[in-house]
């Protein structure tokens, strides 16, 4: 039979506002972080990367925030337009784990015209 | 470049059946990584390649499935026998992004992946 699929929580925002996405990661030893993008139909699309050692990247139109304190990571873009609707995943490089990623299970971000 | 490319892009099997999926990486990537994605899991990684050899299948599921890489520019993802709780969507992906913190490569580059539906 068919399986029951989790429910992605989903953001909704207008064309020309700032969206943020939101991340809490679980390895305190993780050191580096990633953001992709995932359009429908499409396999995931790096978007940007920050290490430990920085709280802030910048990107074009887009923004990557850590907290290690809190172990919290965002992502913000500037000006949402609607390419940018997408599944947005989080990822962290688990150095204790011969630093394979671990993917979250992403954000839905849908953006009105 | 054309990119990762993958094929079958849609398969639709019965169970028992076995099931090949292909990829073609980048041309000149030295890794390349097979993902499996369900709405349940999330993505997963079931294997990696460094320069044709597999360095980790430890997320390879089950003796049911295995990967080959027999050239740089191809490898293969077979299921034998299928079971309907290996439908989901498989990706190949590739890189030769260096890693300042060791390990494999976190920059990657996704094909469009493979739909399985085993009934």
């Amino acid at each position: 039979g068919e399986s029951v699929g989790l429910h992605l929580p989903t953001l909704s925002v207008q064309e020309g506002d700032n969206s943020i996405i939101n991340c809490a990661y679980s390895n305190s030893a993780s050191d580096y972080f990633i953001w992709y993008k995932q359009e429908s139909g499409k396999g995931p699309q790096f978007i940007i990367d920050i290490r430990s050692n920085m709280d802030k990247r910048q990107g074009q139109r887009v923004t990557v925030l850590l907290n290690k304190t809190v172990k919290h990571l965002s992502l913000q873009i500037a000006a949402t337009q609607p390419g940018d609707s997408a599944v947005y995943f989080c990822a962290e490089n688990d150095a204790g784990n011969n630093r394979k990623l671990i993917w979250g299970l992403g954000t839905s971000l849908a953006v009105n015209p | 470049d054309a990119g990762v490319i993958q094929s079958p892009r849609h398969e639709v099997t019965e169970m028992g059946q076995e099931v090949t999926l292909r990829c073609k990486p980048i041309s000149g990537h030295d890794y390349l990584f097979w993902y499996r994605q369900t709405m349940m899991r999330g993505l997963e990684l079931l294997i990696y390649f460094n320069n044709n050899v597999p360095i980790d299948d430890s997320g390879m599921p089950e003796d049911r499935f295995s990967a080959k890489m027999p050239n740089a520019s191809f490898s293969t993802l077979k299921i034998q026998p299928s079971e309907p709780r290996d439908s989901a969507v498989y990706f190949c992906a590739s890189s030769f992004a260096w890693n300042l913190a060791g390990g494999p490569p976190t920059v990657l580059t996704f094909g469009a992946g493979s739909r399985l539906t085993v009934l």
